[in-house]
């Protein structure tokens, strides 16, 4: 059973088009992150949410909103989409009390054309 | 969190153990240590964490200098799936849920 997972692996589309990245774990944690990874592959976080709240938002451009529907899902929606989005997201997850412990997901490769 | 240095990139051959350093002179007493590691095109994967006694898991070991300022990762017998980039992260237990700060970590490639 896949513990975290993200929908869809690949995205490919043109600049300014809004696009969304589903997470949803089944580890039943009550924290989820999105991090993004880019080329030059540093590993940085964007968001946390704990039962569905937003925690962190580190300087990340109102163009991304996430959404949190319920403590088992994260989705990450990007508005007028920039050449400079493009990268790998990673959700993740853990429990508050163990916060170091997170689970990832395998990633969604985002590139803007 | 403390800062951590680790060397970009390391060799070893299968079957021999691998052991990768990590410095954090700055750390804590209340910090932690946490080893995880990123296969090509995945994600990050927990591999082992603590606070001054050494440690082991299925995956890996872990030694803490007594001082606690540096610390090595070992896997027993690397395989070629190991090979990986591998990241040294000292924070507070349980800090918060402001995400894991990851650095430039270590390059581990296990060669046949």
């Amino acid at each position: 059973d896949t513990a975290v997972s993200q929908t869809p692996k690949y995205l490919v589309t043109q600049m300014g088009n809004d696009k969304s990245i589903k997470c949803e774990q089944n580890l039943g944690h009550d924290t989820m992150y999105w991090y993004k990874q880019d080329s030059k592959k540093f590993l940085k976080i964007m968001f946390s949410y704990n039962n569905k709240e937003l925690i962190i938002n580190e300087t990340v451009p109102n163009r991304f909103s996430p959404k949190s529907p319920d403590k088992a899902h994260l989705n990450l929606h990007i508005n007028s989409l920039e050449l400079g989005d493009s990268a790998v997201y990673f959700c993740a997850s853990s429990l508050l009390t163990s916060t170091d412990t997170q689970y990832f997901g395998p990633g969604t490769r985002l590139t803007v054309l | 969190d403390a800062k951590t240095t680790q060397p970009p990139s390391m060799d070893c051959a299968e079957g021999r153990a691998a052991n990768l350093p990590c410095n954090h002179s700055t750390i804590s007493g209340n910090e932690y240590v946490y080893w995880y590691r990123q296969i090509h095109s995945q994600g990050p994967q927990y591999i082992i964490h603590g606070l001054k006694n050494n440690e082991t898991n299925e995956m890996a070991s872990l030694i803490i200098t007594e001082d606690r300022k540096s610390s090595t990762l070992i896997l027993p017998h690397a395989t070629l799936r190991d090979t990986a980039v591998y990241y040294c992260i000292v924070r507070v237990s349980g800090g918060g849920a402001d995400g894991l700060t990851f650095g430039k970590g270590t390059h581990l490639i296990i060669q046949p």
